[in-house]
């Protein structure tokens, strides 16, 4: 079956650590994506990459740092710099570079206390 | 800047009626995609509907159906026979460029 995983379901963490969120995909698509989701405020978009080992920032990069070494691996980490790190975090990918739809995974909540 | 408004945060409908949720969006583009997307309480994202702006034709899946106006940036759902698992979120989101971009989101109840 293709789709996107992202691991761990929930998170936790000590606030000041660096904590690293896992998406992995294997519908051979271009282009993937990181969003952060808060209450009321829907999907914001935080860094995105349409090829490999390059990627852009997005509406809210500040605090957080992305790799894409791989196709099919695009994983994202919260670094202690982020004010306020606990959201629950989606990834997606897309199959062109101007996505006509963006599959998603089950994202991850991250809790830092 | 908020690029994509839904101005109901919240609506309610009986089992099986009609809802209508609303969605306006700003784009200098004449060529784009609109969307809306269900997150049920799985907070899984589902789409539910695609729209292509060159088409004037307003895009129908089994019970869900938009209303285009593109003149009037103006993109809503409507869903027919309202059931009970179409209780989520919804969200409308447009392609901008290389990205998609998010509402906030209509909340979705349905009363048995």
């Amino acid at each position: 079956d293709g789709g996107i995983t992202q691991s761990p379901k929930y998170l936790f963490r000590k606030e000041g650590q660096n904590v690293t969120l896992s998406c992995e995909q294997n519908l051979n698509h271009d282009a993937m994506y990181w969003y952060r989701q808060d209450p009321g405020q829907g999907l914001r978009l935080i860094y995105y990459s349409q090829i490999v080992n390059d990627f852009q920032k997005g509406d809210i990069a500040e605090g957080y740092s992305v790799s894409r070494e791989k196709k099919e691996s695009f994983p994202l980490t919260v670094t202690s710099a982020q004010k306020n790190p606990t959201a629950f975090y989606l990834c997606a990918s897309s199959i062109g570079l101007r996505p006509d739809e963006q599959y998603f995974g089950p994202g991850t909540r991250l809790t830092v206390t | 800047a908020q690029t994509v408004t839904q101005s109901q945060p919240e609506m309610s409908v009986q089992e099986a009626e009609t809802v209508t949720l609303s969605c306006t969006y700003d784009t200098s583009e004449s060529d784009y995609y609109l969307f809306w997307y269900k997150q049920p309480p799985s907070r899984q994202m589902i789409l539910v509907i695609r729209q292509e702006a060159y088409k004037q034709q307003n895009a129908t899946e089994n019970r869900f159906s938009v209303n285009f106006q593109k003149a009037a940036k103006s993109f809503s759902l409507k869903i027919s026979d309202s059931q009970l698992g179409d209780a989520a979120m919804y969200f409308c989101a447009y392609s901008r460029d290389d990205k998609i971009i998010f509402g906030k989101g209509t909340r979705l109840h349905i009363l048995p």
